[in-house]
């Protein structure tokens, strides 16, 4: 049982949007930052989003971030079928004193 | 170009042991923590462990606490978890990764090794 809530998959068409949630709890994402990751079979996790909303050098604005209260939520716009992936949230838990994943969503792109 | 090697990992008897390595380049090792994270088969990324920079700092996951280690020779720019007392829910992709700072308090991993496989069963 994961800290962080997500939901098991989301499906979209391509070129629509679709955003992926992760709901924790006043320990983690309600005090503490939040990053998402696309995680591919065979490969190392790729990270999006850190700090809630930013995104690193290279990741398209097509992914975007957002933290509201005790949750945050990952959009992904113009969807493509190489975003075919599982997409992971993650945060620090101040009184687990430890990092915090989702379970994971996995993302088709019809 | 920063870059981490995971290496060690294989097939295991439950009960047994194996240490991972982390080898690392192309960054100062010592002023980066390092941390442990693992993705069982078919299942989510679970958090493992984490170290400090100077080594004096180091926590674990629930699940692996008192039979992991976690450990780093900063002369060698080498990260280990050693793993003792091994069981079938430990089989898994090992990866490291770095922290973005030198303590273990992190909410983001921009650098990843690609992993190795930990196999526990007879």
């Amino acid at each position: 049982q994961s800290v962080l809530t997500q939901p098991p998959s989301v499906s979209a068409a391509p070129g629509q949007e679709v955003t992926i949630s992760c709901s924790g709890g006043p320990s983690n994402i309600g005090k503490n930052l939040v990053s998402w990751y696309q995680k591919l079979p065979g490969t190392a996790p790729k990270l999006l989003i850190f700090d809630n909303h930013e995104r690193p050098s290279g990741i398209p604005d097509r992914f975007s971030g957002s933290r509201s209260g005790t949750s945050a939520t990952l959009g992904i716009s113009g969807l493509q079928t190489g975003d075919e992936a599982d997409y992971f949230c993650a945060s620090w838990d101040s009184s687990l004193y430890a990092v915090v994943f989702g379970g994971g969503t996995k993302l088709t792109v019809l | 170009e920063v870059q981490l090697l995971e290496s060690g990992g294989g097939l295991v008897q439950p009960g047994g042991s194996l240490r991972l390595s982390c080898a690392a380049s192309g960054f100062t090792f010592d002023t980066y923590g390092m941390s442990w994270v693992r993705q069982a088969p078919g299942k989510g990324l679970e958090w493992v462990s984490s170290i400090s920079g100077t080594g004096d700092s180091t926590i674990y996951a629930p699940s692996v606490k008192g039979r992991f280690a976690i450990s780093r020779d900063n002369s060698r720019n080498t990260a280990y978890l050693q793993m003792n007392s091994l069981r079938g829910e430990d089989t898994a992709v090992y990866f490291c990764a770095r922290v973005p700072v030198i303590t273990v308090v992190t909410h983001y991993y921009v650098f990843w090794g690609q992993g190795t496989l930990v196999s526990v069963s007879t």
